[in-house]
This record gives C-alpha cells, sequence and structure tokens, in this order.
C-alpha cells in the first residue's frame, strides 16, 4: 500500500513563475513530514519537517505546509537554481525509518 | 562538522559477485540507515543500525546484510548481485532522538551487468 504519494510526476516551470507540489499520506496518527531536496548525483538534503495541520514552514522561495491529509510545497518566483526532485516522507509508525513518496522532478526555465 | 562520506561513488560489478559499501557517519550522529534509490523512484528503506545492532529492516532479502562499528560507521554488503541491484545507495546518519532528521551522504551507484 502506498503511504506517500506525490504529484506531479514531472513539472515544468518558466522562471518567476510561481507553482505548488503535492504530497498525500495515509498513514495514522502523523509523526511528522519531511520534505526533501535532492539534484543530480546526490543524495537527498533535509529541507523541513512538519508535525502538525495548520504549519507553515519557508525558506527562502519554498513554503510548505500541512494538513490532516496532505502537504504542498509551494515555490514562489522560482529560479534555475530551484530545478531539482523534491522528495516527501514520513514515518509510518513510532520511530521507524522514513518511507519516501517517488519525488516530483521539477525543471525551472530560464 | 563533517557531514556523511561514502565510498566508493561508482563500482561495476557482474552478476553473482559480492560488494561492500562504505559509509562514515555525520560527526555526533549514533543512528545509520542505509536506502536503495532506483532510477525514476524514491529511496526505499533497507535497513538501520543503532549501537552496532540492526533494529529495523525493510523489505530486502538477507543477502543484503550490514554492519556499524564502535565509531557509528557502517557498511553495506550485498552477496550473489542480481540485475536489480543496480542503482543508488545512500547511507544516511541521525540522532537516535526520535525526530527522525536524516542526513544522507551523496550515495555509490553500483551498476551490475
Amino acid at each position: 500500500e502506498d503511504q506517500v504519494t506525490q504529484s506531479p510526476e514531472a513539472l515544468r516551470l518558466q522562471e518567476g513563475e510561481s507553482s505548488s507540489l503535492n504530497c498525500s499520506y495515509t498513514v495514522s496518527g502523523l509523526r511528522g513530514l519531511f520534505w526533501y531536496r535532492q539534484d543530480p548525483g546526490k543524495g537527498p538534503e533535509f529541507l523541513f519537517t512538519l508535525y502538525s495541520a495548520g504549519e507553515e514552514k519557508e525558506k527562502e522561495r519554498l513554503k510548505a505546509t500541512l494538513t490532516k491529509k496532505e502537504s504542498f510545497l509551494h515555490i514562489t518566483a522560482p529560479k534555475p537554481e530551484d530545478s531539482a526532485t523534491y522528495l516527501c516522507a514520513v514515518p509510518p509508525s513510532g520511530n521507524t525509518p522514513l518511507v519516501f513518496g517517488k519525488g516530483t522532478r521539477l525543471s525551472v526555465i530560464a | 562538522e563533517t557531514g556523511v562520506t561514502q565510498s566508493p561513488t561508482h563500482l561495476i560489478k557482474t552478476r553473482g559477485q559480492q560488494v561492500t559499501l562504505r559509509c562514515s557517519s555525520q560527526s555526533g550522529h549514533n543512528t545509520v540507515s542505509w536506502y536503495q534509490q532506483a532510477l525514476g523512484q524514491g529511496p526505499q528503506f533497507i535497513f538501520q543500525y543503532y549501537r552496532e545492532e540492526e533494529n529495523g529492516r525493510g523489505n530486502f532479502p538477507p543477502r543484503f546484510s550490514g554492519l556499524q562499528f564502535p565509531n557509528y560507521s557502517s557498511e553495506l554488503n550485498v552477496n550473489a548481485l542480481e540485475l536489480d541491484d543496480s542503482a543508488l545507495y545512500l547511507c544516511a546518519s541521525s540522532f537516535s532522538d526520535g525526530a527522525n532528521v536524516l542526513t544522507f551522504g551523496a550515495g555509490s551507484r553500483l551498476t551490475v551487468l
């Protein structure tokens, strides 16, 4: 059973064109939802953790939000250097390791 | 503060061979996790080590095994390599504080021919 589903699989934006990435999850008793960024040929880099519905976190042009069923990663006025794969992940229960979605591959064109 | 380092960065093996991948944890971290990432997929959890013992395992066969050493570095061993084992193998370290914030290395790219 898929516990984390990300959409779209790929997204192509013009520089400055804002958009949102979606991550839906099915675990009960959420113990954190994690966003990571992965550049080609590199390991994922931690961005945010969200714990409760209504919580928001920001970092530069990125803002992550959380509801009871999904999380959004909003990208405002993206630049080419924001091009990467964005992964979300949840721990299914307790202190178990993270289960990742397949990611959204973002391309920002100048 | 050093990050997570992995070696080798790339390697090519043939079916049936064995491989050992190595990982040095970030300074101060005591837990190591290994993930397999196939092309176009998210990372899949293989196993986790804490205090030199495996304390969690994903859906991988026993030919995937590991070690954690007293200095918290780790090894991933894969026996009887299969073509489907071709992937990026990621090591991640963390505190055992339940926060689950993983720091990843750059990975070891394994190609099985």
